[in-house]
């Protein structure tokens, strides 16, 4: 089975644009989390996506949304970036999520660089 | 809430020598545990995984990690160091619906 991939790898943008991150999980897995990797915060989770519905979110602005589709697949967007935004942006998938002990695999991550 | 803590953000070991990295949870229901390894531009891979079956987890690469309720920890041992280990490892805990991780230790392995 191919794993989680992200796309794209790399990005770089300047403040006040806004940019879409996609993900496209296991196949078969209907859960979908994203995570915020930086040198600072660490990992921090964003949202979690089930069934077309935003499940679980963390705690960031609203700048921060996602969607997923009926394919499973997700992206998230974030708007209005601010330099504070520059990460790793991981992806990962489980079969229906974490409520049932599952274990989550994580894509590669895209890196965002805000100028 | 769940969560864990790392001890020692940077490991230094020889290669051969023994790898011990440190993790404590806290949690107020039976703890599902996590060790994620992460090299270098790459996302995070899952070493092995604690949910109440074994309290001595065998993972990839020759790691194991053994879960001791009395000390609430749950480290992540490796006997001898392979230049190929050095990373950055996490410890993680489920909440219920997320992960929550640990800092973080970079692990050094020296020739």
């Amino acid at each position: 089975k191919a794993g989680v991939t992200q796309t794209p790898r790399y990005l770089i943008k300047t403040r006040g644009q806004q940019v879409t991150l996609s993900c496209s999980p296991i196949s078969g897995h209907r859960s979908v989390s994203w995570y915020q990797q930086t040198p600072g915060q660490g990992l921090q989770f964003l949202f979690e996506y089930f069934s077309e519905t935003q499940r679980n979110k963390g705690n960031f602005p609203g700048r921060f949304s996602g969607r997923q589709f009926s394919n499973s697949r997700s992206e998230m967007n974030v708007s209005t970036l601010e330099l504070g935004d520059s990460a790793l942006y991981l992806c990962a998938s489980s079969l229906v999520g974490l409520v049932t002990q599952e274990t989550q695999y994580f894509g590669p991550g895209t890196r965002l660089l805000v100028l | 809430a769940q969560s864990v803590t790392q001890l020692g953000s940077h490991v230094s070991v020889s290669e051969g020598a023994l790898v011990l990295l440190r993790c404590n949870y806290s949690s107020s229901v039976p703890p599902y545990l996590f060790w994620y390894v992460q090299y270098p531009n790459q996302g995070l891979q899952l070493l092995l995984k604690y949910t109440s079956a074994a309290t001595l987890v065998k993972g990839i690469n020759g790691f194991e990690a053994e879960f001791k309720k009395s000390e609430t920890s749950f480290h992540l041992t490796k006997p001898s160091a392979h230049m190929s280990d050095a990373a950055e490892y996490f410890c993680a805990i489920n909440s219920g619906y997320a992960l929550n991780f640990g800092k973080g230790t970079s692990l050094l392995v020296t020739p």
